[in-house]
């Protein structure tokens, strides 16, 4: 397997626009997470999905932010609009079972000016 | 509330030196416990889990962790630094209400090799 794939590795936008971000998991995982990494709140968890379906979004920053798993292989992180203060790195993560380590993608570079 | 708490932002060694990255967390049941290592612009590749049974842990890349359940501790060694081993390093924590695998992380520790 080659891993979990994240689309794009970097983006660039305008403040305003909106955002779609991308994850495939690894073949057979039945959890998947999307986590945020910045500078001053370091990694934090948004959302995490349990067979597609969502389980626990309190992390999600606002009604800005929205997340869904149309099937088992893909996930999509959208923000719209977006503003200046989403530049991070989003990383999905995706897992086997309770209890197994979770396996991360190389992340999204987001800016957004 | 759980938390996980890496005390040193930044150290440095000299390559070939021991390292010790320190990791407290706070969790009220038996904890499953992760270290993650991210090399500039890369995601998070696990070095080692603690899960139950042998407190003391092997890894990838030579790392060992060990788990002091008195201490609330789960610190990261390795006897001798290696300049590729230059990167950030993040403890977490893994809470049952998302089968253990809903992360709660460090804030990290970075840590530089001298030659």
């Amino acid at each position: 397997d080659a891993g979990v794939i994240q689309s794009p590795r970097h983006e660039v936008t305008e403040m305003g626009q909106e955002v779609t971000l991308r994850c495939k998991p690894i073949s057979g995982h039945d959890y998947l997470f999307w986590y945020r990494q910045t500078m001053m709140r370091g990694l934090e968890l948004l959302i995490y999905f349990n067979n597609n379906v969502p389980i626990d979004d309190s992390g999600m920053p606002e009604d800005r932010f929205s997340a869904k798993m149309p099937n088992a292989s893909f996930s999509t992180l959208k923000i719209q609009p977006s503003e200046p203060r989403d530049s991070a790195v989003y990383f999905c993560a995706s897992s086997f079972v309770q209890g197994t380590e979770a396996f991360f993608g190389q992340g999204t570079r987001l800016t957004v000016v | 509330a759980q938390s996980v708490t890496q005390p040193d932002i930044h150290i440095t060694v000299s390559e070939g030196a021991s390292l010790e990255l320190r990791c407290n967390y706070s969790y009220g049941a038996t904890p499953y416990l992760f270290w993650y290592v991210q090399s500039p612009g890369q995601g998070l590749q696990l070095l080692l889990k603690y899960f139950s049974g042998d407190t003391l842990v092997q890894g990838i890349k030579g790392f060992e962790a060990e788990f002091k359940r008195s201490q609330s501790s789960f610190n990261l060694r390795k006897p001798s630094v290696h300049w590729s081993d230059a990167a950030e390093y993040f403890c977490a924590v893994g809470d049952l209400s998302g089968g253990y695998n809903k992360l709660i992380f460090g804030a990290g520790t970075r840590l530089a090799v001298h030659p």
